[in-house]
């Protein structure tokens, strides 16, 4: 499977503030994804980031808030604009093995966010 | 729409005490259901996928099964370090990649 890595693992920012997610990938991957873990909650998914395409958003979320850049085949940025006490939450990303009909994803170690 | 209910939220099990875990989802066309163990902290671990009821995968004390309504994870002699978060998520056919998790089950395996 990939090996994925984030940057930063955690970090504090004051409301008002952006903060931008890095996403790493050992090998090219066609699609990543970015999931929000709010505190005591599953998983929900953000958006979808494919290269050389506008990434596509799930209901809920929009480009002025979470924009993302996918610039290659290894790597993705998720940014936080704008950030209140409510976008205090784990930010995941994954991608897929492209192996199979239904392509299991594996995910990153996650950035937990606090914002005050 | 497509939806995932995890039973029971919490489940508390001696060391060597059996028990299962269960999934129950609605959703268009499956392509695909997934279980994964989250750890305090950390990102979710990918366990199994599963395809089509009657489907059965295992690893090491852990095994998945599959029905068209439910999956249940049956963990078998339980260690400490089986203590974790289980998730499961589903893939329908009209959402490709997205997956749609349900709110886990917390284990906690006391020696």
């Amino acid at each position: 499977s990939a090996v994925i890595s984030q940057k930063p693992s955690r970090d504090i920012c004051q409301r008002g503030t952006s903060l931008t997610i890095q996403c790493q990938v050992d090998s090219q991957v066609t699609m990543m994804f970015w999931y929000r873990q709010q505190p005591g909650q599953s998983l929900t998914l953000i958006a979808t980031a494919n290269q050389g395409s506008e990434a596509t958003y799930e209901s809920g979320f929009v480009i002025d808030k979470f924009p993302i850049s996918r610039p290659n085949l290894t790597f993705s940025t998720l940014t936080v604009s704008n950030m209140s006490p409510e976008d205090s939450s784990i930010y995941l990303c994954s991608v897929e093995d492209g192996r199979g009909f239904a392509d299991t994803q594996y995910f990153g170690p996650g950035t937990r966010l606090t914002v005050l | 729409e497509d939806q995932v209910t995890q039973s029971p939220e919490a489940l508390r099990l001696q060391e060597g005490e059996s028990s299962s875990l269960n999934c129950s989802y609605t959703v268009s066309g499956l392509r695909g259901l997934f279980w994964y163990r989250q750890d305090p902290g950390k990102g979710p671990e990918f366990l199994f996928t599963l395809y089509s009821a009657g489907e059965e995968k295992e690893k090491e004390r852990l095994k998945a099964t599959l029905t068209k309504k439910e999956s249940f994870l049956h963990i078998t002699a339980p260690k400490p370090e089986d203590s974790a978060t289980y998730l499961c998520a589903v893939q329908g056919s009209g959402n490709t990649g997205k997956l749609i998790f349900g709110q886990g089950t917390t284990l906690q395996v006391k020696p």
